[in-house]
């Protein structure tokens, strides 16, 4: 059964404090995805990665940054974490190369910011 | 550009009646259309997807959409619903030639006893 893990499914931090999001997939996808999801905006793209080492922005990356050493690993930093922060974030993965090839999602993890 | 529009944020149906959420996308060029479903506090599952091969598509969980192109939707039915199916269901377009996913708002779907 094809699966993408995230670390945590709840998380409360601090303002201020580094929060680490750590997503790992075991399909062997190239694409990874970061997403927030916020209630009456659907999923909105933090950043993708295409492959190790490489990473694009999406529409909202601002306070984020990522970070994928290796394939099956993706991860989402927020370097100083405040309270518009506070949403449920998704990872998910996808196969190269065809824009039909879906998104498998892990469960995501609801982060709150204090 | 490619965008999607789910035409409603709430439906409610009785349990045993059918089911109709709407979606229609704008695409430049042949669109791969998908639906997802998520079930409270969990991730998305895949529901089913349109990629040229045939117009109406069957998914799991006997859902079912079908792609019209003249009015440009992608609307997802069931004929009969099931207390299960109660989640937020998201219809999704993929940019041809990119990454990208394009999401809906999303439409909680509510099934009543």
């Amino acid at each position: 059964d094809v699966k993408v893990t995230q670390s945590s499914r709840y998380l409360v931090k601090r303002t201020g404090e580094k929060v680490f999001l750590e997503c790992v997939q075991d399909m062997d996808h190239e694409n990874m995805f970061w997403y927030r999801q916020d209630p009456g905006l659907g999923l909105r793209l933090i950043y993708f990665s295409y492959d190790v080492k490489m990473k694009e922005k999406g529409d909202i990356p601002e306070g984020y940054s990522v970070s994928r050493e290796k394939k099956e690993r993706f991860s989402l930093i927020l370097e100083s974490a405040s309270t518009n922060q506070t949403s449920m974030y998704l990872c998910a993965s996808s196969r190269n190369g065809r824009s039909y090839n879906e998104q498998f999602f892990g469960p995501g993890t609801r982060l709150t910011v204090l | 550009a490619q965008s999607v529009t789910q035409l409603d944020s709430h439906v409610s149906v009785s349990e045993g009646t059918p089911v109709l959420l709407r979606c229609n996308y704008s695409s430049s060029y042949s669109p791969s259309l998908f639906w997802y479903v998520q079930h409270p506090n969990k991730g998305l599952q895949l529901l089913l997807k349109y990629t040229s091969a045939a117009t109406l598509v069957k998914g799991i969980n006997g859902f079912e959409a079908e792609f019209k192109k003249s009015e440009t939707s992608f609307h997802l039915t069931k004929p009969s619903a099931h207390m299960s199916d109660a989640a937020e269901y998201f219809c999704v377009v993929s940019v041809s030639g990119t990454y990208k996913y394009i999401f809906g708002t999303g439409t909680r779907l509510k099934v009543l006893a």
